[in-house]
């Protein structure tokens, strides 16, 4: 199976910071590399598929790069509603699987 | 409007059955693969099944293979997972997710899920 390492597991932000989170494949995906969104007790919310294609309706503070083993999701400037866990997802090969997940919350 | 509607959880002793069930609108359901993802109490996501648009080829994670079977009824536009031999360890909520149009099996929507508890 591939694992899918994410980091960091949390992080503290302000309104307005720019965040990265990084997320590493155990061996070569391509770009087969989905980002999701899920607020508390909320069902998740596709982001990025295809490593760096925004799904549609998602702001463009949103953004994701990589390929192969590692990828990275940035938000551009932290609002409110940003506050939340993401998690990247391989869909290469099965068993899909999903990265451990980023807790950002507000500092 | 994509909408998809889970129902049939509820708790349940170890090695008890339960049937879920998701009901998908707003889309042409027949035209797309769908998945079960699971998550554990406090913890992430874990892929569980999916299914083909055909109901041909399915798929299931090493956790539930044996035990869970996925189906889906186009007449009824309905996802179903039947699950067997319930453990503890099959704790969660099952939320169920619609393939997008993209190539690959990416998720565009989720819905809101249904939670199944496995106690005795």
């Amino acid at each position: 199976d591939i694992q899918m390492t994410q980091s960091p597991s949390s992080l503290s932000a302000s309104v307005g910071d720019r965040v990265t989170i990084t997320c590493r494949a155990s061996q070569g995906i391509s770009n087969y590399l989905a980002w999701i969104q899920q607020k508390p007790g909320k069902a998740p919310k596709s982001l990025i598929y295809a490593a760096s294609t925004l799904q549609s309706g998602v702001p463009s503070k949103f953004s994701g790069s990589g390929s192969g083993t590692d990828f990275t999701l940035t938000i551009s400037s932290l609002q409110p509603e940003d506050f939340a866990t993401y998690y990247c997802q391989q869909y290469n090969t099965y068993p899909l699987t999903f990265g451990g997940g980023t807790k950002v919350e507000i500092k | 409007e994509v909408q998809l509607l889970e129902s049939g959880g509820g708790l349940l002793q170890p090695g008890g059955s339960l049937r879920l069930s998701c009901a998908a609108s707003g889309f042409t359901f027949s035209s797309y693969a769908m998945s079960w993802v699971r998550q554990a109490p406090g913890k992430g996501l874990e892929w569980v099944s999916t299914i083909s648009r055909s109901a041909d080829t399915t798929h299931y994670a090493d956790s539930v293979k044996g035990r869970f079977t996925i189906s889906r009824d186009t007449s009824k536009n309905t996802l179903y997972l039947q699950m067997n031999s319930l453990r503890a360890e099959d704790t969660a909520v099952y939320y169920c997710a619609k393939k997008g149009p993209q190539a690959g099996l990416v998720h565009d929507y989720w819905g809101q899920g249904t939670l199944v508890t496995v106690s005795s």
